[in-house]
């Protein structure tokens, strides 16, 4: 069966820097797209960007663009989220999802269980 | 971006009720590039719906989902005990792709 899992939950301090991980099994790794979403505490999913880890291709939602690094290491079937300076405002659950197409066009079918981070002085 | 504004928050139901959930978009999604996921506390969402009405596999026929441009709905046409959780629409038709915030179905 198909597995996205993630990294186990993390306590940071403001200003500290994170990278968190998302392994796939049971699928070729090299032909779908993972993609990395953000659920605020007590609120909706937002997308927060995708790469294509064949060739690192890397798609950024305009909200994020500049404030993470997705990156991904086929040798290893893993994704990446990472951070070079958090804010308390980063604090929130962290999912990573499979997906056939970047942009549009098809769904996410599979997700990962989530990564609680949690940024506090 | 695509504003997708879920309805009702909460759903209050009994098993073996009908449960009928809304997901309203704020500009036409295109090609019915829709899809619904269940989530239930501390697992990853499943994906239930694609295409607005299609099953994903091994999704039992009680789930249904329909609608096209701004309206779509997700049915599940008898509660089964395992079904009360949070569920939520996705749009996947134009970036950034965009959810929305959850309907919850608890049990009355």
């Amino acid at each position: 069966e198909v597995q996205l899992v993630q990294s186990g939950a993390e306590v940071k301090k403001p200003g500290e820097s994170l990278k968190i991980s998302c392994k796939g099994s049971e699928y070729s790794f090299t032909t779908y797209w993972i993609g990395w979403v953000r659920q605020m505490p007590g609120k909706g999913l937002e997308w927060m960007g995708i790469i294509y880890p064949d060739d690192s291709d890397t798609r950024y939602s305009p909200s994020f663009q500049g404030q993470v690094t997705i990156s991904a290491d086929k040798s290893i079937s893993t994704a990446y989220l990472q951070w070079s300076s958090l804010k308390a405002s980063d604090t929130a659950i962290y999912y990573c999802a499979r997906s056939r197409a970047g942009i549009s066009g098809t769904p996410v079918d599979y997700w990962g269980q989530g990564t609680l981070v949690t940024v506090s002085s | 971006d695509i504003v997708l504004t879920q309805s009702p928050g909460t759903l209050s139901l009994s098993p073996g009720e009908r449960a009928t959930l809304s997901c309203r978009a704020s500009q036409s999604v295109t090609s019915s590039y829709l899809a619904w996921y269940q989530q239930k506390p501390g697992q990853a969402p499943r994906l239930l719906i694609y295409g607005a009405s299609s099953r994903a596999s091994g999704i039992p026929d009680r789930f249904s989902g329909s609608g096209s441009g701004t309206d779509f709905t997700l049915t599940i046409s008898r509660l089964e005990p395992e079904d009360f959780a949070v569920y939520f629409c996705h749009q996947y038709s134009s970036s950034p792709r965009t959810f929305g915030q959850g309907t919850k179905v608890e049990i009355k």
